[in-house]
């Protein structure tokens, strides 16, 4: 099983609609992160979390939110669905509880959304 | 602010030729890991390698490489005797100091023909 699971895998849905993607890990890292990837614009950060108290916008965070549950899980929504959201999105952790913060993430196997 | 610039958008290549895919990174931090990442067509990211700004030293695992120089903010990477299942697209990525964030390029569309 997969470390960072991600469900969705694949979603189509319309404009207008509220939508809720979940990523979940076993690694026990403090730390989540939430990319969304478009062909020729490489992986971009909406939204990241250090911890459950901690919640920061990433460089494109407008039209979603998140929402960090437990340390294990963490939960991007789109409340009102647009086309140009159509893309793959990401879910990643890190870790840094035990001194390891290289930066390296690990990720997800990624979520195909298509806005309609 | 940082930044990674992967001039090159699309390669391709014919078996067994080797390619080299560039990397040249912004940042004003001395302290900062250097990351690749491989996103084959299936489209999972796999992590190939890290290295820290302390540590120049060239590394080889198996056909790659990578050629890390500071004194051009450069992070290349080599695949020698590239192979159909190299197809894939790359990113170079960096995360700086305490900010584990990582900034990553736009990537490059590597093709290896048979």
């Amino acid at each position: 099983d997969a470390d960072v699971t991600q469900t969705p895998r694949n979603r189509i849905t319309k404009t207008g609609k509220r939508i809720m993607l979940e990523c979940s890990q076993t690694k026990g890292h403090d730390r989540m992160y939430w990319y969304r990837q478009d062909p020729g614009l490489g992986l971009r950060l909406i939204y990241y979390s250090f911890d459950v108290k901690d919640i920061n916008k990433g460089e494109i965070s407008d039209g979603y939110s998140v929402s960090r549950q437990a340390q294990a899980k963490f939960s991007l929504s789109l409340e009102s669905a647009i086309p140009n959201q159509t893309a793959l999105y990401f879910c990643a952790t890190s870790d840094t509880l035990a001194g390891k913060n290289t930066g390296e993430l690990f990720f997800g196997e990624g979520s195909r959304l298509t806005v309609l | 602010a940082q930044k990674v610039t992967q001039a090159q958008t699309e390669i391709s290549v014919v078996e067994k030729e080797d390619v080299t895919l560039d990397c040249v990174y912004e940042t004003r931090d001395t302290t900062y890991y250097l990351f690749w990442y491989k996103q084959p067509p299936s489209g999972e990211l796999v992590f190939l390698i890290r290295r820290n700004s302390f540590d120049e030293q060239n590394e080889i695992s198996g056909r790659y490489s990578w050629n890390f120089q500071k004194s051009t903010s450069s992070f290349n990477f080599t695949i020698t005797a590239s192979q159909v299942v190299d197809s894939a697209v790359y990113f170079c990525a960096l995360s700086v100091g305490a900010n584990s964030k990582l900034t990553f390029g736009k990537g490059i569309t590597l093709s290896v023909r048979p």
